[in-house]
């Protein structure tokens, strides 16, 4: 089940843009993760968020927490040609025995040189 | 640290044949194992739930007895896909977990191609 909604779906700018994407959900997030992935690659770690209006930043990545955990958005400064990729983030619902982590639909970015 | 191997990358396989791809943590122990699938241009849909020793919980619409999942072991869980058709080829993807709340470590994928 799709609980998240990720917009922009695809997003295709030039090297040196800033761009934001946005990761929303019906549900109250017990943490929210945000990931990168490469074509033919698994998913990549970007970060872990888990306090309502929590902001992280990773070099030019900023993320955002919503202070009702139901939203989050990556702000990427000056953008590269190595940020393309299909970003994603991921919920994790309360465990019963163990958290599930469920994705959102992704943000599929394009850096032109 | 966190490495998660996953074997075979790619695999080919004629329709009505049976496949296993195996999810190793390298350097850790994985309490919970998580496998995915991923369809071209899209996000991955969670597709079950394993634990070692116990028996994987499936995602509403995952047919159990199609995706065998074995957690054997703290380090290996196996994904067969059995009595395989067309349109199962998609690209499958594990995941490992420390314990509870630790995020999720992945492996490379492996694109499985049913003819």
């Amino acid at each position: 089940t799709q609980l998240l909604e990720q917009s922009p779906q695809f997003l295709s700018i030039q090297e040196g843009e800033n761009l934001t994407v946005y990761c929303n959900s019906s549900s109250v997030f017990s943490s929210l993760q945000w990931y990168r992935q490469e074509p033919g690659e698994g998913p990549v770690l970007l970060v872990t968020v888990v306090t309502g209006g929590e902001v992280k930043k990773l070099k030019r990545l900023t993320f955002q927490f919503g202070d009702a955990r139901k939203d989050s958005s990556l702000h990427i400064t000056a953008a590269q040609p190595g940020d393309t990729g299909l970003y994603l983030c991921a919920q994790t619902l309360p465990p019963r025995n163990f958290n599930k982590f469920y994705f959102g639909s992704g943000t599929k970015l394009n850096v032109k040189p | 640290g966190a490495v998660v191997s996953q074997h075979p990358s790619w695999v080919i396989c004629k329709s009505g044949t049976s496949v296993k791809i195996e999810c190793r943590s390298l350097d850790f122990q994985a309490t919970t194992m998580f496998w995915y699938r991923q369809f071209p241009k899209q996000s991955l849909m969670l597709m079950a739930t394993s634990n070692e020793g116990s028996k994987a919980t499936y995602e509403q619409g995952v047919e159990k007895d199609k995706f065998l999942i074995n957690h054997a072991s703290l380090t290996l869980s196996t994904l067969t896909v059995t009595s395989a058709h067309p349109e199962d080829s998609s690209f499958y993807i594990c995941s490992a977990q420390r314990g509870d709340n630790s995020p999720l470590h992945f492996g490379n994928g492996t694109r499985l191609t049913v003819t």
